[in-house]
């Protein structure tokens, strides 16, 4: 069964304070890793995929690396735009491409 | 393009009755599924349409049943609420190309069973 662990479960920054968000995940193949932002009260809204271990991906202040057993979300000088949870999920390739998620990390940047 | 739309965004249902949430995207995706979100658990798949015609159970699918109405429109009934079904639902589709593309949300309905 495919478990994906985040944490912390809640982080706060001050604006430009840089940090990671951790994804460790435990699948039978590994055909997809994805970051999600999720705002309050709004359906989650994707950010990247990364599909083999060393893959980086970079949007704005993010980046999203992978390894054999976890996946990092790097924010560079966060802003407080940035606040939000995000989800990591994987794909293992089974029938329906089915996702299954992580409980996220709330962050929140204070300004 | 509107992406994934959900109607109603808001419902309270009394134990017993009954509803439909309503799901339609217009990305000509293939692939449809509905989740729930529940505090410290996580988005949670319910049942997933491959593709049109096709239905299957996904994790957490006792208390609800689905319709996969034609290619945009997929639709998720509770036939008698219980106030284990109060979560907020959303819908999802995936694009066509092989396995890895990503799903896009719906808004998602926020829904209370007293």
């Amino acid at each position: 069964e495919d478990q994906v662990t985040q944490s912390p479960e809640a982080l706060r920054l001050q604006e430009g304070e840089s940090s990671s968000l951790n994804c460790s995940y435990t699948v039978s193949g590994l055909r997809g890793l994805f970051w999600y932002r999720q705002d309050p009260g709004k359906g989650p809204e994707f950010l990247f995929t990364l599909y083999s271990a060393g893959e980086e991906k970079e949007k704005e202040r993010l980046k999203a690396t992978l390894t054999k057993k976890e996946s990092f979300l790097h924010i560079t000088a966060p802003k407080p735009e940035d606040s939000a949870t995000y989800l990591c999920a994987v794909n293992d390739g089974t029938s329906g491409s089915r996702l299954t998620f992580g409980e996220g990390t709330q962050l929140t940047v204070n300004p | 393009n509107a992406g994934v739309t959900q109607t109603p965004k808001f419902q309270v249902l009394k134990t017993g009755q009954s509803m439909t949430l309503q799901c339609a995207q217009d990305m000509n995706h293939n692939s449809m599924y509905w989740y729930r979100q529940d505090p410290g658990m996580g988005l949670r798949l319910i049942y997933y349409s491959a593709s049109e015609g096709t239905t299957d159970k996904g994790e957490v699918p006792n208390g609800y049943n689905v319709s996969r109405l034609n290619k945009r429109e997929f639709s998720l009934r509770l036939e008698s609420a219980a106030p284990s079904q109060t979560s907020v639902y959303f819908c999802a589709s995936r694009g066509n190309s092989g396995t890895m593309n990503e799903q896009f949300f719906g808004p998602g309905t926020r829904l209370t069973v007293l």
